[in-house]
């Protein structure tokens, strides 16, 4: 398996404000991680793909400008939201990509409630 | 293009009996399919996975499931509930290649004692 950290679980900010998470790979070096938003009683939708070294791939309709991604070393990734508003509120997972005996395989982090005033 | 359906938001059960939560995929290369737990205010678990080797899939926590390819479908089942299995349930599909998981929109399971 793998081990994924966030940090932080919970964080509430203000509108207008910056907020960054963090995503770990405890146990392993993650070429690839994904983030993913879940709005409540929703599923998850992938937001981006973060490859470590390359600009992250960003799903239709999100907006890079405001959901900035960094992969910047093989066992962190980090999301920043931007100028934050209430309807950013939502929980943000994220996951690392692992290949095992020749299958893919996603280990997801714990999410992040975001909740913005 | 892929796409999970989970039929049934929400399912419930008495303790000691079966759970079948049904997920249907559609997928036009042979996919990856996972079964997920997600309990409040956590991140995902995984259950088992299906990558084309056996077709029934044995997972944690007593959960199986087979594929079946004729019917496009990828079901859950627990032989026996427990308290502890009440949770959020994601049914997922990806390629062979490493790309995001395509998540269906999830089944509630409640289990009464």
């Amino acid at each position: 398996g793998a081990v994924v950290s966030q940090h932080p679980s919970w964080v509430i900010c203000k509108s207008g404000t910056s907020v960054k998470i963090e995503c770990r790979s405890l146990d392993f070096q993650a070429t690839t991680m994904f983030w993913y938003r879940q709005f409540p009683k929703q599923s998850l939708m992938l937001m981006a793909t973060s490859n470590e070294g390359s600009k992250a791939t960003y799903e239709q309709g999100v907006e890079k400008d405001k959901f900035l991604i960094n992969h910047a070393s093989l066992t962190l990734s980090t999301l920043t939201v931007t100028s934050a508003h209430p309807e950013d509120s939502s929980f943000y997972i994220c996951s690392v990509l692992r290949t095992t005996s020749g299958s893919y395989e996603q280990y997801f982090g714990p999410g992040t409630r975001l909740t913005v005033t | 293009a892929q796409s999970v359906t989970q039929l049934g938001s929400h399912v419930s059960v008495s303790e000691g009996a079966l759970v079948l939560l049904r997920c249907n995929y559609s997928s036009s290369v042979p996919p990856y399919l996972f079964w997920y737990v997600q309990y409040p205010n956590q991140g995902l678990q995984l259950l088992l996975k299906y990558t084309s080797a056996a077709t029934l899939v044995k997972g944690i926590n007593g959960f199986e499931a087979e594929f079946k390819k004729s019917e496009t479908s990828f079901h859950l089942t627990k032989p026996s509930a427990h308290m502890s299995d009440a949770a959020e349930y994601f049914c997922a599909v990806s390629d062979r290649t490493g790309t995001a998981l395509i998540f269906g929109k999830g089944t509630t399971l409640s289990v009464s004692s």
